[in-house]
């Protein structure tokens, strides 16, 4: 069945520690998103990418770093220099282009700075 | 002013009651979708709308683009249905989803 896979689904990072979450999919989608969001908060857009090499910042980008070397993944790195990144991380995905598609989520990824 | 605006943030309704969950947004779009989040996390499609109104089972979403505001109702509303319901447009400038903050639903029994 096609779908997304995120993972870890529940990780702990010690301050300063760089970690990386991953987020593939095999629905041959062309667009793929990185969302975070906070308890009582709405999810907030930290980078986007549209086709394989390209990726734009979102909202919230400072401190956090992804690639698209592959159609199928797009890994998300949670930087030392990202100030408050306890959060919850949720990874979608959909064909690219101004066309109604159906957006595809994975089951998100809960990150613990101890 | 956020992009997308949901109301009311939070809902509390006995079981049976109609609900109504209201989206306003300020962006041009190309599709806007209702999703449902449940405690753990994990987030459910419920509707994608370019245009008029779709119904599954006791939901119904519509939305008018001349107005750019969507709504989405539950009918026979049941405990089961509690869960954040959350509004996201598709935009057509740049392709970005843009979430609305949710809008948090306890039916009680």
């Amino acid at each position: 069945d096609g779908g997304i896979t995120q993972s870890p689904k529940y990780l702990f990072r010690k301050e300063g520690q760089n970690v990386t979450l991953s987020c593939e999919q095999n629905l041959n989608h062309d667009a793929m998103y990185w969302y975070r969001q906070d308890p009582g908060q709405g999810l907030r857009l930290i980078y986007y990418s549209q086709i394989v090499n390209d990726f734009q910042k979102g909202d919230i980008a400072e401190g956090y770093s992804v690639s698209r070397e592959k159609k199928e993944s797009f890994p998300l790195t949670v930087t030392s220099a990202q100030k408050n990144p306890t959060a919850f991380y949720l990874c979608a995905s959909t064909m690219a282009g101004n066309s109604g598609n159906t957006i595809y989520f994975g089951e998100g990824s809960w990150l613990t700075v101890v | 002013k956020n992009e997308v605006e949901q109301s009311p943030q939070n809902l509390t309704a006995q079981e049976g009651e109609f609900i109504t969950i209201n989206c306003s947004y300020s962006v041009g779009i190309s599709a806007l979708h209702w999703l449902q989040q449940h405690p753990g996390g994990g987030i459910v499609s419920l509707f994608m709308l370019s245009s008029g109104k779709k119904k599954h089972g006791r939901l119904i979403a519509t939305i008018n683009i001349q107005e750019k505001h969507s709504s989405l109702h539950i009918t026979a509303s049941h405990p089961r249905d509690s869960a954040v319901y959350i509004c996201a447009v598709r935009s057509s400038r740049d392709d970005k989803i843009i979430f609305g903050k949710g809008t948090r639903l306890h039916i009680l029994p």
